[in-house]
């Protein structure tokens, strides 16, 4: 399985700032996903990022709020912009393997005040 | 809509005891299908795969699958309190899984 690390870990950020969350992955992978995860609550993902393509949205979630970039095939980030003490969550770098499963990073937790 | 259903628990079992954990989904053309373990603040672990109807065994874990009555499940015998944890079942057809809300398991000492 891949080896997916994630920066930064956890961060508190004022309401109204962005933060860019790194996802580095030990091996090119082509599929990798972006899932926020709300206290006690499951998985909602966020988007898909294939290399050389845009972004794939899922519904309530919009590239304004959330710019990706997936400039190599180990390499991605999230923006959190704009944010509001709503966007205090677990955001999870994801990728999938060679028989559909996904493997998921460490998380980043973020607090926003 | 593709929709993956849990018990969402707490499931509590004692300690030795087996732990049955079930999963149902919509989408009859799922393809693969599998079980995660989420301890508290940690991020999920992908703990079995299973593709075909029947058991799959792994240590002590058992997954099961029924295409028929889409349905899954995990079985984990010989229950400890590490695997206390919120279990996440995924199920795809195409990329990515759709997971299920987990349900949360506690093994009783």
């Amino acid at each position: 399985s891949a080896v997916i690390s994630q920066k930064p870990s956890r961060d508190i950020c004022q309401r109204g700032t962005s933060l860019t969350i790194q996802c580095q992955v030990d091996s090119q992978v082509t599929m990798m996903f972006w899932y926020r995860q709300q206290p006690g609550q499951s998985l909602t993902l966020i988007a898909t990022a294939n290399q050389g393509s845009e972004a794939t949205y899922e519904s309530g979630f919009v590239i304004d709020k959330f710019p990706i970039s997936r400039p190599n095939l180990t390499f991605s980030t999230l923006t959190v912009s704009n944010m509001s003490p709503e966007d205090s969550s677990i955001y999870l770098c994801s990728v999938a393997g060679t028989s559909y499963e996904q493997y998921f990073g460490p998380g980043t937790r973020l607090t926003v005040t | 809509q593709k929709e993956v259903e849990q018990n969402s628990g707490p499931l509590s079992v004692p300690e030795g005891a087996i732990a049955s954990l079930n999963c149902t989904y919509s989408d009859r053309g799922s393809q693969s299908f599998f079980w995660y373990r989420q301890y508290s603040g940690k991020s999920p672990e992908l703990i079995m795969s299973i593709y075909s109807n029947g058991d799959k065994e792994d240590g002590r874990f058992t997954a099961q699958l029924n295409k028929a009555s889409q349905y899954v499940s995990l079985l984990i015998r010989d229950s400890q309190p590490s695997d206390s944890a919120t279990y996440l079942c995924a199920v795809n057809r195409d990329t990515p899984l759709v997971f299920g809300k987990g349900t949360r398991l506690s093994v009783i000492a």
